[in-house]
């Protein structure tokens, strides 16, 4: 079966250092991978999506910036963070053609 | 863009009655639409989601109904119980999966 992982699952980080957040998916091959954000009450907003190795497509102008150094490895990144970073972050992934996704239990980032 | 919204923000069920959560669109744009049900601290979960060429979807519990004339999706639940508490989710989904959720609606089951 195909399983998710996301961590971690809390971080608090000061504003201007680096972000790392990663997510792997097993079970599956050449997923397409997403993530989201979604600040507190809200619906989630689309940050990054990847359909291949190395292949990012960006869905709004932000802060952050996204890898797939690997078919199943999705990286956020962000090299200074800003206290408007602050939300929960899922990754996701789909198979391709399909439209059913599976999210992670999510990061709660928050930058003070 | 599409943007995809809920009519109520908040919905108050007993429990053994049918929920009802509204979701209207304004752009047709998407091949799928979906339902997602989130718990408190967690990851959106798939619950069931509707082709852009169909009107109506049931699955175990759950009936998806899509008006292209009003554009106007649906989520019903029958027999509401208190595992249903939860924020549900419409989104639109295009050719690559990408999904433009709604705001969300906070779904209270009370005994």
């Amino acid at each position: 079966s195909q399983t998710i992982h996301q961590w971690p699952a809390t971080l608090v980080q000061p504003v201007g250092s680096p972000l790392s957040l990663e997510c792997t998916v097993e079970g599956t091959s050449n997923p397409n991978l997403y993530w989201y954000r979604q600040a507190a009450g809200r619906g989630l907003q689309l940050l990054f999506y990847s359909v291949g190795i190395g292949q990012i497509s960006s869905e709004v102008p932000q802060n952050l910036s996204a890898s797939r150094p690997q078919d199943r490895q999705f990286i956020l990144s962000s090299k200074k963070l800003l206290l408007s970073d602050s939300g929960f972050y899922l990754c996701a992934w789909s198979k391709q053609g399909r439209t059913e996704a599976f999210f992670g239990q999510g990061t709660r980032l928050t930058v003070v | 863009g599409e943007s995809v919204g809920l009519h109520l923000p908040t919905l108050s069920v007993q429990e053994g009655d049918n929920s009802i959560i509204n979701c209207a669109y304004s752009n047709s744009a998407s091949d799928y639409f979906i339902w997602y049900k989130q718990e408190s601290g967690k990851g959106p979960q798939f619950i069931i989601d509707i082709r852009s060429n169909m009107d109506k979807r049931q699955g175990q519990r759950v009936t998806v109904l899509l008006n292209k004339t009003v554009k106007h999706l649906s989520l019903q639940i029958a027999a509401t119980q208190p595992g249903d508490s939860a924020v549900y989710f419409c989104a639109g989904a295009d050719s690559w999966g990408k999904l433009q959720f709604g705001a969300g609606t906070q779904v209270v089951v009370t005994p």
